[in-house]
């Protein structure tokens, strides 16, 4: 059972490129999220989604996009990279039965020069 | 909306000292409210969950009390360990939504 996979686990951008983040679940989960965890930081919700063809913003949605077309992917798009993106990104998944947890990927680092 | 709030840290401890790390949550209704661990280089697990007033949550030595009278709960374990050394977040989801909110995290550093 693989849970949360993320792809890739390090990146190195250049200003200006662009990106997708990929994330993939096997647990036929609806929910699934974006975070950005910055240096000695707390989690930033970036986007969420409560199945496949929704999503919704988090606190930090500016600079990315994400699309939910299948309930197994969540991708996250970086257009126009900027060094304020270097972080640390975390997909995660869960049920819709809201006192189950939540899966995690083990996160891509994301630098930005 | 629901928000969390758990103590700054870092938290600095000597192995088989008490830990206590508090937390805090503002919610419509009653959420789930869970602790989450983050060893170094790692993404995060689930440490344990309540999901009703009056709940304990234990895993590994760990617990914490669900307390609707106070909106609390405090992450507590009698004697910490070196390896227990990670940023520990306190979590919780429920409301219209259903979106899993964190808290900031708190780093525990405990030393031999």
């Amino acid at each position: 059972n693989a849970g949360v996979t993320q792809t890739p686990k390090f990146r190195i951008l250049k200003i200006g490129q662009s990106m997708t983040l990929q994330c993939a679940q096997d647990m036929n989960h609806n929910y699934m999220y974006w975070y950005r965890q910055d240096p000695g930081m707390g989690l930033k919700l970036i986007y969420y989604s409560v199945g496949a063809g929704i999503t919704d913003k988090g606190e930090v949605p500016n600079g990315y996009n994400v699309s939910r077309s299948t309930t197994e992917d969540f991708p996250l798009r970086l257009e126009l990279a900027a060094p304020s993106q270097t972080s640390v990104y975390f997909c995660a998944s869960t049920t819709d039965r809201g006192n189950t947890e939540a899966f995690f990927g083990q996160g891509t680092r994301l630098t930005v020069v | 909306g629901n928000s969390v709030t758990q103590m700054e840290g870092p938290v600095t401890l000597s192995e088989e000292a008490f830990l206590t790390i508090n937390c805090t949550y503002t919610a419509t209704g009653y959420p789930s409210l869970f602790w989450y661990v983050q060893y170094p280089g790692e993404g995060l697990q689930l440490l344990l969950k309540a999901t009703k007033a009056d709940d304990k949550g234990s895993n590994k030595g760990f617990e914490a009390t669900y307390r609707k009278e106070t909106t609390s709960f405090h992450l507590e374990k009698g004697s910490v360990q070196v390896s227990d050394s990670a940023v520990y977040f306190c979590a919780s989801r429920g409301g219209a939504t259903n979106k899993l909110i964190f808290g900031t995290g708190t780093l525990l550093a405990v030393q031999p």
